[in-house]
């Protein structure tokens, strides 16, 4: 069973280069989510989308923007990197009955 | 928002022993859930336990809600618990999302 797929697992980039990180569920959970983890600051949220369509602001979102034009794909895109958004980042899902959160592999992105 | 205390931030045991990870939250919940991320970066759900106890071979959690604190108890510790344990509780008020606490640092030493 695939659950949440991201891609790519890893990637350096040049600051101010643009970049997407893509992400893929299959349980057709309506609700997505993009945290990035740092070190000491732990999990915080960027984005989040309730339901295809519709798209919110979390914790962290400056310098981020997201898409949700279906169920299954909720892209994190970069429009122009800064080294401080290098860091991991995860994308996770939770289905409308329980709210259960479910995390992909991550990414892990290094903007030089 | 809420706010979400772990302790102890860190904890290193010998393989075998047993131990006891506290979530301490400022709000009234109705979910919290409990990860385990692995020294490979993997985020794994333990438990979903807004309130009662549930367990799951080694690992039980308990959560009280009324009293604003969950435990997760390990026994018999192995060296692939070692880790990062978070607990995310949902506030009963506000955006309605997870909020990380900064987690409990756990190595087992064979």
């Amino acid at each position: 069973t695939a659950g949440i797929t991201q891609a790519p697992t890893s990637q350096i980039l040049a600051a101010g280069r643009s970049m997407t990180l893509r992400c893929t569920q299959d349980m057709r959970h309506n609700a997505m989510y993009w945290y990035r983890q740092d070190l000491g600051l732990g999990l915080r949220l960027i984005h989040y989308s309730n339901t295809a369509g519709t798209t919110g602001k979390g914790e962290v979102p400056d310098g981020y923007s997201v898409s949700r034009a279906n169920t299954d794909d909720f892209p994190l895109t970069l429009a122009s990197a800064v080294p401080s958004q290098t860091s991991v980042y995860f994308c996770a899902s939770s289905g409308q009955n329980t709210g259960e959160l479910f995390f992909g592999e991550g990414s892990r992105l290094t903007v030089l | 928002g809420i706010q979400v205390e772990q302790s102890p931030p860190d904890l290193i045991l010998q393989e075998g022993a047993n131990s006891t990870l506290r979530c301490n939250f400022s709000d009234s919940v109705n979910n919290l859930q409990w990860f385990h991320q692995n020294p490979w970066g993997q985020l794994i759900n333990l438990f979903y336990i807004p309130s009662g106890t549930k367990q799951n071979g080694r690992l039980s959690a308990t959560t009280v809600a009324t009293e604003r604190y969950s435990l997760l108890y390990i026994s018999s510790s192995q060296t692939t618990d070692s880790g990062v344990y978070f607990c995310a509780p949902i506030s009963n008020f506000g955006n309605e999302k997870l909020t990380f606490g900064t987690g409990t640092r756990l190595t087992i030493i064979p």
